[in-house]
């Protein structure tokens, strides 16, 4: 019940876009995105709920496919500041665990 | 600063010892986790407390023993630890159950 996260790892240079993402076998109630950096807590970035939802969060923007039971994460025009690990979260219809992917490490250079 | 504190940051036990995990939230909210990130299995799921009531345990062995003796205070309890349970513990707390998460900085266990 893991959700599945791709890619593992991206190296961007500082502007360029990146996209994350997340999909599960099971179906869901919501998707959750949260980033941790090195040595730190992980910290929310956004909900998205069945139905079918896009978020916005300045230049990081998420969708929810409810039908495919994926999500992406979109990272545009990156900055230094977004390197980390991202990590999509999902709870299922049936259950309120959330439960997380293994992560994507994604690293912007100057 | 996230409004959950968690101590010790830093805890080196035995195999024979018996330590605890404190965790408080001064954020007023009513759900509290337990999550154990490692290497190996990143940020993965131990227990959920709801309005101080236990709703899951992920399959955790009975050497981790949780205690939530109200809304804001959360412990995990250790006996008998093995080396693979070194690893960072991070407690979380949200306004309702699978809602946004905050976290702490965690605890940083070695089991010697």
């Amino acid at each position: 019940q893991q959700p599945v996260q791709s890619p593992q790892a991206v190296i961007l240079r500082e502007g360029e876009d990146a996209v994350i993402n997340c999909s599960s076998s099971k179906a869901l109630y919501s998707v959750h995105w949260y980033r941790q950096k090195h040595g730190e807590a992980p910290v929310f970035l956004m909900i998205l709920l069945k139905g079918g939802e896009q978020k916005g969060h300045e230049k990081i923007s998420a969708s929810f496919n409810e039908k495919k039971q994926q999500s992406s994460l979109y990272l545009t025009a990156s900055q230094l500041s977004y390197s980390g690990t991202y990590f999509c979260g999902t709870v299922m219809d049936s259950s309120y665990k959330l439960i997380f992917g293994s992560g994507t490490r994604l690293l912007v250079r100057p | 600063e996230t409004g959950v504190t968690q101590t010790p940051r830093h805890l080196v036990m035995g195999m024979t010892n018996k330590k605890s995990l404190k965790c408080e939230q001064h954020l007023g909210h009513n759900a509290m986790y337990w999550y154990k990130q490692s290497a190996k299995k990143p940020l993965e799921l131990m227990f959920v407390y709801n309005f101080k009531e236990q709703t899951e345990n992920n399959s955790v062995p009975s050497r981790f023993s949780p205690e939530c003796p109200n809304s804001s205070h959360l412990f995990l309890h250790l006996h008998t630890l093995q080396p693979e349970d070194s690893a960072l513990y991070l407690c979380a707390s949200s306004q309702e159950v699978a809602g946004e998460l905050f976290f702490g900085e965690g605890s940083r266990l070695t089991v010697l």
